[in-house]
């Protein structure tokens, strides 16, 4: 059984600061890594992948595997109150050749 | 480009009845996903199309659930009858393979009374 942990949160982080997302996967040989975001009522938006070991830079977002640990993490920087969301953190087995194991997700909130 | 469409957003219907949710992928995309999700839960595949062939329906509760993917385009999923426990959204998603990233549609949120 594939399984995919996420702190569901609510995670406060004040605006211009650094979120931390985190997120334990328990599949060895997964390959492929997503953060998706979710606002409430709609449906989840890809704003990351990474394949891997080490730390992928896009924007204010950097996410980061480390496959030793089982752990994938995602970083936004310079925090908004736009990226108050649910952030899903998602894992594929076969490269794409098989359907996404999602977490819970962690509801993040940016105060202002 | 446009994106993956569902239809319709929203359904509510009474328990024992059938209802159909439809599917139209992003243009050129050979693999398609249906996903239910659960409020404050992470979507859960039911069902991974490659072209035609199902070649994923391992999570499909199949005694009330069916599928289906015409001519390799769009998709139908339907649930007969409907139970209380099936109120939740169910996503479609496409992508193309070799490549894994996934394309999420609106969604169709069902409510079963």
């Amino acid at each position: 059984q594939k399984e995919v942990e996420q702190n569901s949160g609510p995670l406060s982080v004040p605006e211009g600061a650094i979120a931390s997302l985190n997120c334990t996967y328990s599949d060895r040989v997964s390959q492929s890594f997503f953060w998706y975001r979710q606002y409430s009522g709609k449906s989840p938006e890809l704003i990351m992948s990474i394949y891997s070991n080490g730390d992928k830079e896009d924007g204010r977002f950097t996410a980061q595997l480390n496959k030793a640990s089982q752990y994938v993490s995602l970083l936004i920087r310079d925090s908004q109150p736009s990226d108050s969301a649910t952030y899903l953190c998602a894992v594929s087995t076969r490269g794409g050749a098989d359907g996404l194991t999602f977490g819970k997700g962690t509801h993040l909130i940016i105060q202002p | 480009e446009a994106g993956v469409v569902q239809s319709p957003r929203y359904k509510i219907i009474e328990k024992k009845q059938p209802v159909a949710f439809w599917c139209n992928p992003i243009s050129g995309h050979n693999t398609l996903y249906w996903y239910l999700q659960n409020l404050g839960q992470g979507p859960e595949l039911l069902i991974r199309y490659e072209n035609e062939e199902a070649v994923d329906d391992s999570q499909l509760p199949k005694d009330r659930f069916s599928a289906e993917r015409l001519k390799g385009v769009d998709s139908t999923l339907k649930i007969q009858p409907a139970e209380l426990g099936d109120s939740a959204v169910y996503l479609c998603a496409s992508s193309l393979l070799p490549t894994d990233t996934q394309y999420f549609g609106p969604g169709t949120r069902l409510t079963v009374l």
